[in-house]
């Protein structure tokens, strides 16, 4: 069976820097889907960024960018130039490939970006 | 850009009551989920349709009955609801096979006393 561990419960850092949070993953197939989502203080998920396994190269959005390490079934999300509106809880996300299809999420990451 | 509404948005329930949680999206996907959250956890899926009229479960769908009677809605039905069933429930959709990005709707907070 598939499964996404975030181990940070939460980060503190201060604006303007970098924060990388950590995700594993556990699955048998060959090719899979590996997503992030973020989670505001109003309960809204948003899809920021996917990373396809077969790809090597680290998918980037904005200031969104992934570190893909297949051999380590890592998947962190580095912010670069963090701002106070980056303050959420981050989730990291595997798809399913049978049957459902559905996200498998992992607990979240709470990042609080500091002034 | 994905619309996928939720009803109600809130809602405080008595226990051994019945629960409907509506979700409705415009936007012709043919998969749609609903998820439950508890407080700091991630998302757990209860039950999930990738067509009308029929519904599948998912992870956690013991107390839950899920209805898809069209392609744009998709609702959660609690029989008897029960305290361990507060949490906060979130649909989503997508467009279909393939690993297309999940669209959710903006939640809905049940809290059974």
């Amino acid at each position: 069976a598939q499964k996404v561990t975030q181990t940070q419960t939460s980060i503190s850092v201060m604006e303007k820097t970098t924060v990388t949070m950590d995700c594993v993953y556990e699955t048998q197939d060959s090719s899979y889907f590996l997503f992030w989502y973020k989670q505001t203080a109003s309960g809204e998920i948003v899809f920021l960024i996917r990373q396809d396994s077969y790809k090597k190269e680290n998918a980037t959005v904005g200031h969104y960018s992934l570190n893909f390490q297949k051999p380590k079934s890592s998947i962190g999300l580095i912010i670069t130039a963090t701002q106070i509106e980056d303050s959420a809880v981050y989730f990291c996300a595997m798809f399913e490939t049978s049957g459902s299809w559905q996200l498998i999420f992992g607990s979240g990451t709470q990042l609080t970006v500091m002034p | 850009e994905a619309a996928v509404t939720q009803s109600p948005r809130s809602k405080v329930a008595v226990t051994g009551g019945k629960v409907t949680l509506s979700c409705h999206q415009t936007n012709n996907h043919d998969y749609m989920y609903w998820y439950r959250q508890d407080t700091g956890h991630g998302l757990r899926l209860i039950h999930y349709s990738y067509v009308a009229d029929s519904t599948e479960k998912g992870d956690i769908p013991d107390g839950y009955k899920a209805s898809r009677p069209s392609q744009e809605n998709f609702s959660l039905i609690l029989e008897l609801a029960s305290l361990s069933q507060t949490a906060v429930y979130f649909c989503a959709s997508r467009p279909g096979q393939g690993a297309d990005t999940l669209y959710f709707g903006e939640g809905s907070r049940l809290i059974v006393v």
